[in-house]
C-alpha cells in the first residue's frame, strides 16, 4: 500500500452533471498530481498541485480544474461532464516536486452515462 | 503518451523463466524513468526508476536497463512468478515537462504455470 487513498471508489453520473473526487497524498508528501486512464490505456497526465499551486497541466480543457489543500489532500472537479469522461482517475503523491517518485492511489472509476 | 511506446502488447511466460519487457522513447531530453505494475482494478505500483546518468539499476528480482544511444528502456523479471502478472508500463519524465510523468500503453504480462 502506498498511503495515497481516493474517494469515491465508483461513480456514475450523467452527462452535463459535475463531479468532484479526492485524493489524500502519502504523509509527508507536498505534491499531487492527476490523471486520467481510458480503458487499455497508460495513465494521460491532467495536472500537478505543489504546496496548493498549480505547476504544471497536461492537454485537458479548463472543466477539468482542481485544488490542494493546507494538509495536501487535494480535488479533481471535472464540468460539463462528457461520455468520454468515462475513466480510471489516478491521483500520485511525491516528496516534492522535480525528480521524485510518484505514489499513486488506488483510482476512483467514473462512469458517465 | 505519444512519445513512449512498448514494444509487445502481451508476453506470455511460463513460471520460473526471465521476462524481458521492452520501451522505446523519443525525446532525449527524458531525465527520469520509471516502470509501474498494474493489476487489474489498482492503481498503478512503482517497480524500479532509473535516472538518464545510469545504465542499469537492480532490485529484487527486477533490472533496469537504459539505452540513450538508441533510446531504448527494458525491464527484467528474474524467475517470473504468478504475482508478476499484471501491465508494466514504463514512464519517462522531464524538467521541461514539469516532470509530469508520461506513459506508455502498457505491456499485459501473463504467466503461465
Amino acid at each position: 500500500e502506498t498511503g495515497v487513498t481516493q474517494s469515491p471508489t465508483h461513480l456514475i453520473k450523467t452527462r452535463g452533471q459535475q463531479v468532484t473526487l479526492r485524493c489524500s497524498s502519502q504523509s509527508g508528501h507536498n505534491t499531487v498530481s492527476w490523471y486520467q486512464q481510458a480503458l487499455g490505456q497508460g495513465p494521460q497526465f491532467i495536472f500537478q498541485y505543489y504546496r496548493e499551486e498549480e505547476n504544471g497541466r497536461g492537454n485537458f480543457p479548463p472543466r477539468f480544474s482542481g485544488l490542494q489543500f493546507p494538509n495536501y489532500s487535494s480535488e479533481l472537479n471535472v464540468n460539463a461532464l462528457e461520455l468520454d469522461d468515462s475513466a480510471l482517475y489516478l491521483c500520485a503523491s511525491s516528496l516534492e516536486v522535480g525528480i521524485e517518485t510518484q505514489y499513486f492511489g488506488p483510482g476512483t472509476r467514473l462512469l458517465v452515462l | 503518451g505519444e512519445n513512449v511506446g512498448l514494444h509487445l502488447p502481451t508476453l506470455s511466460v511460463q513460471e520460473g523463466d526471465n521476462s524481458i519487457i521492452n520501451c522505446a522513447y523519443s525525446n532525449s531530453a527524458s531525465d527520469y524513468f520509471i516502470w509501474y505494475k498494474q493489476e487489474s482494478g489498482k492503481g498503478p505500483q512503482f517497480i524500479i526508476d532509473i535516472r538518464s546518468n545510469m545504465d542499469k539499476r537492480q532490485g529484487q528480482r527486477v533490472t533496469v536497463l537504459l539505452n540513450k544511444t538508441v533510446k531504448h528502456l527494458s525491464l527484467q523479471i528474474a524467475a517470473t512468478q504468478p504475482g508478476d502478472s499484471a501491465v508494466y508500463f514504463c514512464a519517462e519524465t522531464r524538467a521541461n515537462s514539469g516532470y509530469a510523468l508520461n506513459f506508455g500503453k502498457g505491456t499485459s504480462l501473463l504467466v503461465t504455470p
